[in-house]
């Protein structure tokens, strides 16, 4: 098992430029998540899908769309990219089905994004 | 508001001793609580998960207590080693389980030979 894999490992863009960032897992896992992640700082939560055909906002929604695909892949997307998210991106998944039962959540390696 | 915290200084500890971490939470009454490790660079990982109903969990030199009283999740590393370095984060459940909350700052550990 792969676990959750995240494309591209490392991107540059320009100002104003768009890009998809892609996540899947393996696990079968029905949640998942995306955080960024700043120097010095916690992981903030931008967007969850809790299950297949659901998305809700994080903490830092503005400036990102999710799409969850199918139950295997969460995208993030960037419509038109900001020196301010300039970051780390990390994906993570965990098989939600109770809130009492336990929920680890697995990450993926994350994607390096720096916006000129 | 609902708040989880952690010590955002770093931890400075000589090899061979314990290493003990705080996690606090305001407003908020979690039915567990996990401490992830996270290496510079990478996703991060996994450690252990305790309940509200559990006073301490222990994995290998690893020991997590919960004391709902003080609304307080400790964290020790005790034998600590130069390869413990990293930076340790507490967690509530995560959203999708209807919480509002999401990770704890961070403590980062130094282990120093």
């Amino acid at each position: 098992n792969a676990g959750v894999t995240q494309t591209p490992k490392f991107q540059v863009l320009k100002t104003g430029q768009s890009m998809t960032l892609q996540c899947a897992q393996d696990m079968n896992h029905n949640s998942m998540y995306w955080y960024r992640q700043d120097p010095g700082m916690g992981l903030r939560l931008i967007y969850y899908s809790a299950s297949e055909g659901t998305t809700d906002k994080g903490e830092v929604p503005n400036g990102y769309n999710v799409s969850r695909l199918n139950k295997r892949e969460f995208s993030l997307r960037l419509e038109s990219a900001a020196p301010s998210q300039t970051s780390v991106y990390f994906c993570a998944s965990s098989e939600y089905s109770s809130g009492r039962a336990g929920e680890t959540q697995y990450f993926g390696p994350g994607t390096r994004l720096l916006v000129l | 508001s609902q708040k989880i915290e952690q010590n955002s200084e770093a931890l400075n500890i000589q090899e061979g001793k314990t290493a003990t971490l705080t996690c606090n939470y305001t407003n908020y009454s979690p039915a567990y609580l996990q401490w992830y490790r996270q290496d510079p660079g990478r996703g991060p990982v996994f450690l252990l998960l305790i309940r509200e109903n559990e006073k301490e969990k222990r994995k290998e030199r690893l020991k997590v207590t919960f004391d709902t009283t003080l609304k307080q999740s400790l964290f020790h590393i005790t034998a600590s080693q130069p390869a413990d370095s990293a930076t340790y984060l507490c967690a509530p459940p995560p959203q999708a389980a209807g919480n509002k909350l999401t990770f704890g700052g961070g403590t980062r550990v130094l282990v120093k030979p």
